[in-house]
């Protein structure tokens, strides 16, 4: 059974920290992996990633995926208390469906 | 260009009730889907669509139908409400030609309480 595992379910930090959030995935006909954030309503989207060792960035997160170990890491830093929110990943299958991990929460401590 | 837009946001259901949770997306996606997600957990596919006409189950469609008769539209029906369908519903949309993209948009989410 295709499965997403993320860790750590959830993180405390000081404003300013950096944060080094963890999905690794068994899923068949892999395509792609995305990650979301989601704050207090619906997700939106950060990254996707189809290539081994190529990073994502975008101010301060980047991400990079691992295709041969099965996993990606989704890094933050200098964290401000608006990262606070659940970070989502998600596997893409070949029949375009997103296997979804439970999420991490983060929260920001000021 | 309003996105994916979900009607109702809140609504509170007797056990057995029937309801209809609409989905809009104005950004001409051929993929649509409904998932579920429940408190502290991800998302769960209900149901999800490839073009107008064509519809397939997701991993948790059991107490749910859905219809695409246009591009645009993609309801999801519950027949007989229950508790355990207590939970937040996302509408979410992709456009996918010969599988390029994943990104799915995601509509503002409904909060159902079955009761």
């Amino acid at each position: 059974e295709d499965k997403v595992v993320q860790s750590p379910l959830s993180l405390v930090v000081h404003e300013g920290d950096t944060v080094t959030l963890n999905c690794s995935y068994e899923v068949t006909n892999f395509r792609s992996l995305l990650w979301y954030k989601q704050e207090k309503k619906a997700p939106t989207f950060l990254f996707m990633l189809t290539s081994s060792g190529i990073e994502k960035k975008s101010g301060r997160l980047s991400s990079i995926l691992d295709k041969k170990e099965l996993f990606s890491i989704l890094n933050i830093t200098a964290t401000q208390t608006g990262d606070s929110a659940i970070y989502l990943c998600a596997v893409a299958d070949s029949n375009y469906q997103l296997i979804w991990g439970a999420g991490t929460k983060l929260i920001i401590k000021p | 260009n309003a996105g994916v837009t979900q009607t109702p946001k809140f609504r509170i259901l007797k056990i057995g009730q029937s309801m209809t949770l609409q989905c809009t997306q104005d950004m001409n996606h051929n993929y649509m889907y409904w998932y579920r997600q429940d408190p502290g957990m991800g998302l769960k596919l209900i149901y999800y669509s490839v073009g107008a006409g064509i519809t397939d189950k997701g991993e948790v469609p059991n107490g749910y139908n859905v219809s695409r008769s246009t591009t645009e539209d993609f309801p999801l029906r519950l027949e007989l409400a229950a508790p355990s369908q207590t939970s937040v519903y996302f509408c979410a949309s992709s456009y996918s030609p010969g599988g390029v993209s994943y990104e799915q948009y995601f509509g503002p989410g409904t909060r159902l309480t079955v009761t």
